[in-house]
């Protein structure tokens, strides 16, 4: 199986901050991963696909980027609704394994 | 097309884990579609179970390939997720999600609770 390892598990940051976070994989997937945000009790939300294809609807402050094993998420300048959750998930193979997790928190 | 979860919110230790997800706005027949089930546990971890196509071939996750059954109802355009033997570790937000050939999961249900406990 491969994992998916996030970090860090909790990101303190500012409104207007720009923040990055970070989702390596055990082993090479290609671009195959997927960004997820959650805020709680919510599901999650399709944010990015294939690494860097922002989804239809998705502010553009999201950008993905990496390929093989490493990939990172970057919000460019946070608003106050991206204070969440965000996971990746790979779907290179099955089982398609989440990382566990990165969450945003307000410093 | 939106994904509606339902089934007991409650299962005893050992026995059947029994839900269902009703597709409105969409058909479970597409055949560019798959539908899988993904659970959350309370410490937030997000498992894939598996996933039915719609002519019912399934794929499953090994760590539940023992103890869970996928089917999808055309009929009815619903699927169902059973999952034999609970015991707590099974407590979760069970959710039904809709991927394309690439399985990333582009449409999610509400989610379902579910604890196990006697």
């Amino acid at each position: 199986d491969i994992q998916m390892t996030q970090s860090p598990s909790t990101l303190s940051a500012s409104v207007g901050d720009r923040v990055t976070m970070i989702c390596r994989a055990s082993q090479n997937i290609h671009k195959w991963v997927a960004w997820y945000q959650q805020r709680p009790g919510e599901a999650p939300n399709l944010l990015i696909n294939k690494a860097s294809n922002l989804e239809s609807g998705v502010p553009s402050r999201f950008s993905g980027s990496g390929s093989e094993t490493e990939f990172t998420l970057t919000i460019s300048s946070l608003q106050p609704d991206d204070f969440a959750t965000y996971y990746c998930q790979q779907y290179n193979s099955s089982p398609y394994n989440f990382g566990q997790g990165t969450t945003l928190e307000v410093k | 097309v939106s994904l509606q979860e339902s089934g007991p919110g409650l299962v005893r230790p050992s026995e059947t884990l029994s839900l269902t997800c009703t597709v409105s706005g969409g058909s479970v027949k597409d055949g560019s579609l798959y539908w899988s089930w993904i659970r959350q546990s309370p410490g937030g971890g997000l498992d894939w179970i598996g996933y039915v196509f719609y002519n019912g071939r399934t794929s499953y996750n090994p760590s539940f390939k023992s103890r869970v059954v996928l089917l999808v109802d055309t009929s009815k355009n619903q699927l169902s997720l059973s999952l034999s033997s609970v015991t707590a570790v099974d407590t979760a937000v069970y959710y039904c999600v809709r991927s394309a050939y690439d399985k990333y999961f582009d449409v999610w249900g509400q989610g379902a609770r579910v604890t196990v406990s006697s």
